[in-house]
C-alpha cells in the first residue's frame, strides 16, 4: 500500500526552529516528486513546494520560498519540511503530498494531481 | 501567478440534485488540473485529475471539464456522503500551482 505518514503534532514559541517529517512507504520514493500543503485554521489550502528525491530538485511557490526549506533522503524514503525561525503565522495543518505523476522541463513541472496525502501534522507557534 | 476563481463559495442543495462548481482561471492553462475532496478534519482526497479522469475509486457521479480558462466538477445525483468543501488546482507552468478558494458543499 502506498503511504505518507507524518511526524506529530509540535508546539513551539516564535523564533524556534523545526523540521517535520514525512514518510514514504508502498512505491520507489526516487521516482516521484513529494510536496507540502499547508491549510492554516478554517482556510483553504496552499501549495507550498516540492522535491524530486531522485535529484533533490526542489521548486518552492513564491510564498514561501525564503521561508522553508524542502528535503528528501532517499536512504530512509522521508521528505522534510523545515523552519529556521518560526512565526504566530506559521500555525496550520501541513500535509506532505504525492502526485499521480509527473513531467518536468528545466523551467516547469506539470502533475497530474496529488492521489496521496499525509495524515498531516498540526503546527501550533505560540509564545 | 496564475489566480483561480472559484464559484459558488457555498452551495446549499438537497439529496438527489446535480450540482455544478466552477474554476476559472486568470490565464489560459493546460488539461493538468484537479479537483479535491476535504471533509472536516480529514486530508483532501483526489476526485479528478487531467481535468476530467476519474480517480480510482471515485464515485462515477463525480464528472470533471473545461479547458483553457474554465473547469468544471458537476456531482449528478447527490448523495449525504458529499457534504464537503471542494478545491480545484492546476499543476501546469512554473509552479506555484495554486489551489481555488474552495466550494462548501451543505446537504
Amino acid at each position: 500500500e502506498v503511504q505518507l505518514v507524518q511526524s506529530g503534532a509540535e508546539v513551539k514559541k516564535p523564533g524556534e526552529s523545526l523540521k517535520i517529517s514525512c514518510q514514504a512507504s508502498g512505491y520507489t520514493f526516487s521516482n516521484y516528486w513529494i510536496g507540502w500543503v499547508r491549510q492554516m485554521p478554517g482556510k483553504g489550502l496552499e501549495w507550498m513546494g516540492i522535491i524530486y528525491p531522485g535529484d533533490s530538485d526542489s521548486r518552492y511557490s513564491p510564498s514561501f520560498e525564503g521561508r522553508v526549506t524542502i528535503s528528501a533522503d532517499k536512504s530512509i524514503t522521508t521528505a522534510f519540511l523545515q523552519w529556521s525561525s518560526l512565526k504566530a503565522s506559521d500555525t496550520a495543518m501541513y500535509y506532505c503530498v504525492r502526485p499521480r505523476d509527473c513531467s518536468a522541463t528545466r523551467l516547469s513541472v506539470y502533475c497530474n494531481g496529488f492521489d496521496i496525502w499525509g495524515q498531516g501534522t498540526t503546527v501550533t507557534v505560540s509564545s | 501567478d496564475i489566480q483561480l476563481t472559484q464559484s459558488p463559495s457555498f452551495l446549499s442543495a438537497s439529496v438527489g440534485d446535480r450540482v455544478t462548481i466552477t474554476c476559472r482561471a486568470s490565464q489560459g492553462i493546460s488539461i493538468y488540473f484537479a479537483w479535491y475532496q476535504q471533509k472536516q478534519g480529514k486530508a483532501p482526497k483526489l476526485l479528478i485529475y487531467a481535468a476530467s479522469m476519474l480517480q480510482s475509486g471515485v464515485p462515477s457521479r463525480f464528472t470533471g471539464s473545461g479547458s483553457g480558462t474554465e473547469f468544471t466538477l458537476t456531482i449528478s445525483g447527490l448523495q449525504p456522503d458529499d457534504s464537503a468543501t471542494y478545491y480545484c488546482q492546476h499543476l501546469s507552468n512554473y509552479p506555484p500551482w495554486t489551489f481555488g478558494q474552495g466550494t462548501t458543499v451543505e446537504i
